[in-house]
């Protein structure tokens, strides 16, 4: 089955700089790939999403970069903010996400101000 | 629409004792699914259900039934439960279509003494 490796498991940044959090996946079939912040005690939401088709995608502040031939794919924050300090998981699946996902381990971002 | 209703928020069972945790969606989701997030871990898949009639297992199923007898609910079943059991449940819902965001419910504190 699909394996999904996350790195750092934590990752402290100074306000206003950028934090970066890569994950690999062992699964070459794997077509979709979603980014979710968890804040204690939450559920899960969904913060950006890539498909295999797409290299990049950026919504404001966050980006998503997949290299389909290196089976990775990183997270980028720019300008961080107190209020994205909370643990990341990155998440891949072969079926677009609708018959399951596997989940890396999480990132814990410490935002220092 | 209320998204995806999760029952019971929290849970105390003795070893032994049987369960149902209950799940229930109104946004007429084809594909629902079961997690459980252990501290340290990322959400596994225990079942998932593409459809009114068909389940499937996912990546920790032992221990845990599903039934999928209408579209709108996807009960998940402890028939003899064990400490380590003990975890936070998430439920999940998504279109069939690709592009569709994935749902979590707000999750259920589940603790096996």
């Amino acid at each position: 089955g699909e394996n999904v490796e996350q790195h750092p498991s934590t990752l402290s940044v100074q306000e206003g700089d950028s934090a970066v959090i890569k994950c690999t996946y062992s699964d070459s079939a794997s077509n979709y790939f979603p980014w979710y912040k968890q804040e204690l005690g939450k559920r899960p939401q969904l913060i950006i999403d890539i498909r295999s088709n797409v290299g990049e995608k950026k919504d404001q502040r966050i980006a998503v970069t997949l290299n389909k031939t290196a089976k990775h794919f990183s997270l980028h924050i720019t300008e961080t903010q107190p209020e994205d300090s909370a643990v990341y998981f990155c998440a891949a699946s072969t079926g677009g996400g609708a018959d399951g996902l596997t989940f890396g381990k999480g990132t814990h971002l410490i935002i220092q101000p | 629409n209320a998204g995806v209703t999760q029952t019971p928020k929290f849970q105390v069972l003795k070893t032994g004792q049987s369960m149902t945790l209950q799940c229930a969606q109104d946004m007429n989701h084809e594909y629902m699914s079961w997690y459980r997030q252990d501290p340290g871990m990322g959400l596994r898949l225990i079942h998932y259900s593409v459809g009114a009639g068909i389940t499937d297992q996912g990546e920790v199923p032992n221990g845990y039934n599903v039934s999928r007898s209408t579209t709108e609910d996807f009960p998940l079943r402890l028939l003899s439960a064990a400490p380590s059991q003990t975890s936070v449940y998430f439920c999940a819902s998504t279109l069939r279509a690709r592009g569709n965001t994935i749902y979590f419910g707000e999750g259920s504190w589940l603790t096996v003494v």
